[in-house]
């Protein structure tokens, strides 16, 4: 298995606070993604990395930011959390050329 | 811009019957494609991919998928279908140049009784 860890794997938070999810890789690995998933959405694009310091905007990118300021590290934010994002939150990583992605366990993420 | 389409969010068989789930994708480029499978409470694990070389595709646990460019499609089979085999399944795409962001459907759910 890829040495992908998604920290929290579960985390309960109330509207209104900041929350901060942790995606660490061990594979060295150049792109990072998160993606939430969603019933009847399948998974969707937060944001990613194509490295240090290089991100980008996903489809679903209003309400969360993210940071990568180590190779290994992909951080996202939800600045103030509502209920809509509620979901559970998976981190991928990849490497060119073939750009087949491997997944991280997922955070189960309930914002009451 | 690249999209999945996958028909059927639920599909039932009986174990020992054959396994289809429909793909369908679209892309302005040369795609790459992949089947990845979702067990309860897991993350994805990549079953195959197509990179343009051969157009079948094997992949684990005895499933494959056919490349076919004149129909956009990237059907996934498996001929006899056993109850492990009942998980969530996505398809996905994305372009064999640049930044190869991948793009999911929407997921099936294969069910599958005794």
């Amino acid at each position: 298995d890829a040495g992908i860890t998604q920290s929290p794997r579960h985390k309960v938070t109330e509207t209104g606070t900041p929350v901060t999810l942790r995606c660490h890789q061990t594979e060295n690995h150049r792109y990072m993604y998160w993606y939430r998933q969603d019933p009847g959405h399948g998974l969707r694009l937060i944001h990613y990395s194509y490295g240090v310091k290089d991100t980008d905007k996903g489809e679903v990118s209003d309400g969360y930011s993210v940071s990568r300021s180590k190779t290994e590290d992909f951080l996202l934010t939800l600045e103030s959390a509502t209920s809509s994002q509620t979901s559970v939150y998976f981190c991928a990583i990849s490497e060119p050329p073939l750009g087949e992605a491997f997944f991280g366990q997922g955070t189960r993420l309930t914002v009451v | 811009a690249q999209s999945v389409t996958q028909l059927g969010s639920h599909v039932s068989v009986s174990e020992g019957a054959l396994v289809l789930l429909r793909c369908n994708y679209s892309s302005s480029v040369p795609p790459y494609l992949f089947w990845y499978v979702q067990y309860p409470n897991q993350g994805l694990q990549l079953l195959l991919k197509y990179t343009s070389a051969a157009t079948l595709v094997k992949g684990i646990n005895g499933f494959e998928a056919e490349f076919k460019k004149s129909e956009t499609s990237f059907h996934l089979t498996k001929p006899s279908a056993h109850m492990s085999d009942a998980a969530e399944y996505f398809c996905a795409v994305s372009q064999n140049t640049g930044f190869q962001k991948l793009v999911f459907g929407t997921g099936t759910r294969l069910l599958v009784s005794p």
